[in-house]
């Protein structure tokens, strides 16, 4: 079992440019969810999704949209990166909404 | 409300005893987790303990809770190089949301 895989590991973008970070998981695992990670922050989350067919805004969800593809995938997309986006996404799965989370190695993400 | 308290930063010498702490307000948390993150990397379940309980140990690790006052403590015994890293606690709280995360503590280790 390879857990929470994301890709890409690492990313430069220019203002204004668009990507995709791709997360999967093979837990069979019902919720997904979207973290970034800053300095003296700790995590936030940017979106969940309970299950398949559902998506819920987190604390930070300006500026990304997300897309639960199928029960193993959960994307989220950046539409015109800004240098505040600049941070280091970590996506995680659970059984459950409330469940304890497993997560991924993370995307160290930089906008110029 | 939901928060999660946590000093930002622990030092300690090689080969003895860590003790993280941690604070949070929801009296109907269930469970209560402790997480590890190495540098470069995502985050590790290292320890949880339920809400009914005192204390729970596991091998160098033991984990303290204070119901009452909504204490949680992480003590790591004979601490070790390998130990540094950023140390998140989270509380599962009732119903079907999120877990709550504090901002981690940063244990660095000196030899």
């Amino acid at each position: 079992n390879a857990g929470v895989t994301q890709t890409p590991k690492f990313q430069v973008l220019k203002t204004g440019q668009s990507m995709t970070l791709q997360c999967a998981q093979d837990m069979n695992h019902n919720s997904m969810y979207w973290y970034r990670q800053d300095p003296g922050m700790g995590l936030r989350l940017i979106y969940y999704s309970a299950s398949e067919g559902t998506t819920d805004k987190g604390e930070v969800p300006n500026g990304y949209n997300v897309s639960r593809l199928n029960k193993r995938e959960f994307s989220l997309r950046l539409e015109s990166a800004a240098p505040s986006q600049t941070s280091v996404y970590f996506c995680a799965s659970s059984a459950g909404a409330g469940a304890v989370q497993f997560f991924g190695p993370g995307t160290r993400l930089t906008v110029l | 409300g939901e928060d999660v308290e946590q000093s930002l930063f622990l030092s300690v010498r090689e080969g003895d005893s860590s003790v993280i702490n941690c604070t949070y307000t929801d009296s109907s948390s269930t469970y209560l987790y402790w997480y590890k993150q190495e540098p470069g990397a995502g985050l590790q379940l290292l320890t949880y303990i339920f809400s009914n309980m005192d204390m729970k140990q596991d091998q160098r690790l033991t984990v303290l809770l204070n119901k009452k006052d909504k204490h949680l403590s992480l003590r790591i015994a004979d601490t070790q190089t390998g130990d540094s890293a950023i140390y998140f606690c989270a509380e599962r709280v009732a119903g079907n949301t999120p877990l709550v995360f504090g901002k981690g503590t940063r244990l660095s280790v000196i030899a």
